[in-house]
């Protein structure tokens, strides 16, 4: 069955470094996406990408970047990892269809910066 | 004011019970409506989706609009033990309908 999974699904790591989270996707999807959920503000978009080579910035992109060099991945890296950035993060994608079609989320990947 | 409001409960009750979940939104153009169930330690998954004003009908689960207040609703018959989760609602911000803004989610629990 096709799917989309995230890796490290756990990790721990300290202020200031550079921390990359995986995310693939075996539907051939075009529509990528991240994002971050944290009590209180529910599910906020950091990046997302249409295409092979397209990245476009979210709600909350500042100290994230992401990547798309092919369909099924996009990698979602925290350049300098700030206390602020630990968080569930999850990364989604869907088809290139109109208004209604499914939205797919992974596992989701549980970041503690310390 | 955020896009969409959403109680977050929690909100608890008997196995069997009708439960009434709600959200508000602020952007009257907006024309598709979703609600998403997250089960603990896992990933959002599409539970129903609604076009427009009305009902949409699924098995136990209701989804009903109401574009004249702003307000979206989704109904839950003869809760189970099995739908304690929690329920997000999220409407699509672009024409393509692919980039989605949340509620904060309401976290449900059905006692047995």
């Amino acid at each position: 069955d096709a799917e989309i999974t995230q890796s490290p699904r756990h990790k721990i790591t300290e202020t200031g470094r550079q921390v990359t989270l995986a995310c693939h996707q075996t539907w051939n999807h075009n529509n990528m996406f991240w994002y971050r959920q944290d009590l209180g503000h529910g599910l906020r978009l950091i990046h997302y990408s249409y295409g092979v080579q397209d990245t476009n910035k979210g709600e909350v992109s500042d100290g994230y970047s992401v990547s798309r060099s092919n369909t099924e991945d996009l990698p979602l890296t925290l350049e300098s990892a700030a206390s602020s950035q630990t968080s569930v993060y999850f990364c989604a994608s869907s088809e290139s269809l109109g208004s209604g079609n499914t939205i797919y989320f992974g596992e989701g990947s549980w970041l503690t910066v310390v | 004011q955020k896009e969409v409001e959403q109680d977050p409960g929690p909100l608890s009750v008997p196995e069997g019970a009708i439960v009434s979940l709600n959200c508000t939104y602020s952007n009257s153009a907006f024309q598709y409506f979703m609600w998403y169930r997250q089960y603990s330690r896992k990933g959002p998954e599409l539970l129903m989706y609604t076009y427009s004003s009305g009902n949409k009908e699924d098995g136990r689960f209701t989804a009903q609009v109401d574009k004249s207040s702003k307000y979206i609703s989704l109904f839950i018959r003869d809760s189970q033990p099995s739908d304690s989760a929690t329920y997000l609602c999220a409407i699509p911000i672009n024409n393509a309908g692919n980039m989605l803004t949340f509620g904060g989610g309401t976290r449900l629990m059905v006692k047995p």
